[in-house]
């Protein structure tokens, strides 16, 4: 069991350029969760797929975030017009069913310089 | 105003003593409470969860939760200075979003040889 996959571990971008981040959730697991982690705000809660289906995205962005997960093996978050306040650690997770331990991903540190 | 509060910010205790860090909730929809550690430039992993009020142990970690007043607290004993970390409390409802975790603003635990 590899955990939760995401790629590119790090990724530096131009302001107002398309950031997207990749997430391989653990097999079997029905529910995929994006957090962003800074200093300032702490772990917060972005949105999450169960059983592929988009269930809640109150913690987006609506403007220039977008997520995505068409198969149940990766999930997508797109960020377009990045801004130097996007520049966070950007977590996902999985887990198995409801009240179950959540397992994040070593996480994509984004930079927008 | 976050929903889910943690104190102290920061914590130092000695080797061999005790650390207890405290964490309420101001949802009353919460269920679930979760502990998670994280260390420097790591994912967080999930310590101990509880949902039924009273105490659960496992090795030198306690956690206790009080459901009337949406407390719960976690007691590391004989702290060691790999314990040195970011514990992070998160709350979740059993009902409706499946697991989705509310972080606190995490409590930064040293141990000191």
């Amino acid at each position: 069991n590899a955990g939760v996959i995401q790629t590119p571990r790090h990724k530096v971008t131009g302001k107002g350029q398309e950031a997207t981040l990749w997430c391989e959730p653990i097999s079997g697991h029905s529910a995929v969760f994006w957090y962003r982690q800074t200093i300032v705000q702490g772990l917060e809660f972005l949105t999450y797929f169960r059983n592929q289906a988009p269930i809640d995205d109150s913690g987006m962005p609506k403007e220039r975030f977008s997520a995505q997960m068409p198969n149940q093996s990766h999930s997508t978050l797109k960020i377009q017009s990045t801004q130097p306040q996007d520049s966070a650690v950007y977590l996902c997770a999985s887990s198995l069913q409801a009240n179950t331990e959540v397992f994040f991903g070593k996480g994509t540190r984004l930079t927008v310089v | 105003q976050q929903k889910v509060q943690q104190s102290p910010e920061s914590l130092i205790v000695p080797e061999g003593g005790m650390a207890s860090l405290n964490c309420t909730s101001s949802d009353r929809n919460v269920d679930y409470f979760w502990w998670y550690r994280q260390h420097s430039g790591k994912s967080p992993k999930m310590l101990m969860s509880i949902f039924s009020n009273g105490e659960k142990e496992e090795g030198r970690f306690t956690v206790h939760l009080n459901k009337a007043s949406l407390h719960t607290s976690l007691h590391i004993r004989d702290s060691q200075p790999s314990d040195s970390a970011l514990y992070l409390c998160a709350a979740s409802e059993l009902s409706g979003s499946f697991n989705k975790l509310t972080f606190g603003a995490g409590t930064r635990l040293a141990v000191c040889p």
